[in-house]
């Protein structure tokens, strides 16, 4: 079925910078398009970036658009995600999930990772 | 951007319950609609997917209905470790949003 494992969160200053990463097993991951969710704390589930399996389209939500870079390493089997211009507002869990697609052009995450937490506070 | 409003917000229910929870879309999504649940420190469960597709090892007592714009998660006989949080997600276009999230706790 596949793991993913989140790493690489941690504490950092209003403005700064984070690189997330996100391990992949037991899977052939270049064949999936790729997907990061997050959890603000006391808050649901908020979908932020997908990138396509062979990375060359990628799409980003509106609130991090400009900020976050989505890529992938398919010789290494991760994902990463390049947080700049970090707000208070993107303290959160942050969850790597694999996106699979049905014949008939449906799509859903599965499997996910634990996350990796983020705190961005002065 | 498609909206999801989940309903209700929180539910407290007993073991062996009959739980529902719904899930409106603002626009027509086909029957492209996924059931999660997720519990504190701990990575989200994919339930269903497309609206009604039970994923392989999960509990025969979930299940999920709709189309278009209304669907429907159940469940139909509570147990404890189904005391947890649960989202619906469209997956109509790539700009993916879920519901709010419902939490379900123990009455």
């Amino acid at each position: 079925e596949g793991q993913l494992l989140e790493s690489g969160g941690g504490l950092v200053q209003p403005g700064g910078s984070l690189r997330l990463s996100c391990a992949a097993s037991g899977f052939s991951f270049s064949t999936y398009p790729m997907t990061w969710v997050r959890r603000a704390p006391g808050q649901g589930l908020v979908w932020v970036s997908r990138i396509s399996g062979s990375g060359s389209t990628a799409d980003y939500a509106d609130t991090v658009k400009g900020r976050f870079t989505i890529s992938r390493d398919n010789s290494q089997n991760t994902l990463y995600l390049q947080m700049n211009s970090l707000r208070v507002e993107d303290t959160a869990i942050y969850h790597c999930a694999r996106e699979n697609t049905a014949s008939w052009g449906s799509n859903w995450f599965d499997p996910w990772g634990q996350g990796t937490l983020v705190t961005v506070s002065s | 951007d498609i909206q999801m409003t989940q309903s209700p917000s929180s539910l407290s229910a007993s073991v062996g319950d009959r739980v529902t929870i719904t899930c409106r879309a603002s626009q027509s999504i086909s029957r492209y609609l996924n059931w999660y649940q997720h519990k504190p420190g701990e990575a989200p469960n994919l339930l269903i997917y497309t609206a009604s597709n039970l994923k392989s090892g999960v509990p025969s007592r979930f299940s999920g209905s709709g189309s278009g714009t209304d669907f429907t998660l159940t469940i139909s006989s509570l147990q404890p470790e189904d005391f947890a949080t649960y989202y619906c997600q469209h997956s109509y276009i790539t700009r993916y949003i879920f519901g709010q999230g419902t939490k379900l706790e123990i009455k």
